[in-house]
């Protein structure tokens, strides 16, 4: 049982695009909710994370929006460039950022086309 | 910036045989973590450890074991491997009290069972 779900699987968008990647959640106990960027062979790289006490978190192009009530958050990159083409995970964990275990969702594997 | 060391990034073993993967974290962080990704998976959590002692357990087989020594590297050891092991292990470390800071991965050993 997937306790993180994203979507969509995959997303194609033009240079300069938006692109959005959404994550559900169902343990309401998850208290830290990162996103991960990662390029073939290689570990996945912290973007960005987000509390849920805080709505969004914005960092260069790449704002999270937290929604609680709904269980749910987003990864939004804008100005999309071909060098972002790679998969994004979400992730949560209960207890914080470090010392816990990551609950990832499937991947979204993103191409940005020139 | 010192990353984490992950060696080695490439190992075939064939069935029924052991291999050790060995991790070395960033200086000063306390806290090691195991995933295994196969392909076009989310990451697992493995196992972490804490100051040498293991501080919590996910999906590792039983035919798996692993440890922290007193230097902080870790050591996975895999026996009795079968074709379902192939996949992409990373560690991963942080400071255990990393509030804001959270994980950084290393690029991983890619192990081929055959």
């Amino acid at each position: 049982q997937q306790q993180v779900k994203q979507s969509p699987q995959s997303l194609i968008v033009q240079k300069g695009g938006i692109s959005i990647i959404n994550c559900a959640y169902e343990n309401t106990a998850f208290d830290y909710f990162p996103w991960y960027q990662q390029f073939p062979g290689k570990g996945p790289a912290l973007l960005i994370a987000i509390r849920p006490d805080v709505s969004e978190k914005k960092e260069g192009r790449f704002t999270i929006s937290f929604n609680k009530s709904a269980k749910q958050f987003s990864l939004h990159i804008m100005d999309s460039q071909p060098g972002d083409s790679a998969t994004y995970f979400c992730a949560a964990s209960i207890g914080g950022a470090s010392g816990s275990r990551l609950t990832f969702g499937e991947g979204t594997q993103l191409t940005v086309n020139p | 910036a010192a990353g984490v060391i992950q060696s080695p990034r490439h190992l075939i073993k064939e069935k029924r045989e052991t291999a050790t993967l060995k991790c070395y974290p960033i200086p000063r962080h306390d806290t090691v973590y195991w995933y295994q990704q196969g392909p076009g998976q989310d990451p697992q959590f493995l196992i972490s450890f804490y100051e040498k002692m293991q501080s919590d357990k996910g999906s590792i087989p039983d035919r798996f074991s692993a440890q922290q020594f007193s230097d902080y590297h870790s050591e996975l050891n895999m026996s009795s491997l079968e074709l379902g092991d192939s996949a992409l292990y990373f560690c991963a470390s942080s400071p255990w009290d990393g509030a804001n800071y959270g994980y950084t991965f290393g690029s991983g050993t890619r192990l081929t069972v055959v």
